[in-house]
């Protein structure tokens, strides 16, 4: 069975602060997707970024950074020196190879205080 | 830029009324999707759909139906509205299979309340 946890429900930080978004998923497929997904208090979900379970490279773009341990079936996202915009709700997903269906965990709260 | 576009941000209806949600998208892509989002439980699957005229049943799909007469537009039907029915509905869509580098594009989502 597919399956996606975040462990952590809500977190908070102050500005300028280094945080961490845990991912942990379950799959029996030996090839598929991972995502992460941001939910500004607009509503709309916006794509971060894909990854797929051949390529265990981290990645960073900008302050953002994943790293992606298939040993330990890992999906972690960084924020380094986050701001306020930063404040949003972030989803971890998983797919298959053909991505005609996405399990979403239940989502991290990150509030960034001024 | 692509665009998934749901009618209503905001919407409330009374216990017994049949409702519409509308989601139309402008990029041609084949799947569409609409899910529920509730507090601790994250986005749960109700319907799906590859194709016009095509529907398949999420984890979820009690209470809902779901119509596709055209590629662009999806709606969901809550047939009795029921106040356990009151959440954030997003809508969402993709290319097929073999084509999911920006993984799916969502609307903004309608926030039912039910009364």
């Amino acid at each position: 069975a597919q399956k996606v946890t975040q462990a952590q429900t809500e977190i908070s930080v102050v500005e300028k602060e280094d945080v961490t978004l845990d991912c942990v998923y379950e799959t029996r497929d030996t090839t598929y997707y991972l995502f992460w997904y941001k939910q500004p208090p607009s509503g709309e979900l916006v794509f971060l970024i894909r990854r797929n379970s051949f390529d265990e490279q981290n990645e960073i773009s900008g302050r953002y950074s994943w790293n992606f341990q298939k040993s330990t079936s890992s999906f972690n996202f960084t924020i380094t020196a986050s701001q306020v915009v930063d404040s949003a709700v972030y989803f971890c997903a998983l797919s298959d190879f053909s991505g005609n269906q996405f399990y979403f965990g239940t989502g991290t709260s990150l509030t960034v205080i001024p | 830029d692509v665009k998934v576009t749901q009618s209503s941000r905001y919407l409330v209806k009374r216990t017994g009324e049949k409702v519409f949600l509308e989601c139309v998208q402008d990029m041609d892509h084949e799947n569409m999707f609409w899910y529920r989002q509730d507090p601790g439980l994250g986005l749960r699957l109700i319907y799906f759909s590859y194709d016009v005229k095509m529907k398949e049943k999420g984890d979820i799909p009690e209470g809902y139906s779901v119509s596709r007469e055209k590629k662009e537009r999806f709606s969901l039907i809550l047939e009795s509205a029921s106040t356990n029915q009151t959440s954030m509905y997003l809508c969402a869509s993709s290319y097929p299979s073999g084509d999911t580098m920006g993984g799916y594009t969502f609307g903004s989502g309608t926030r039912l309340t039910v009364v």
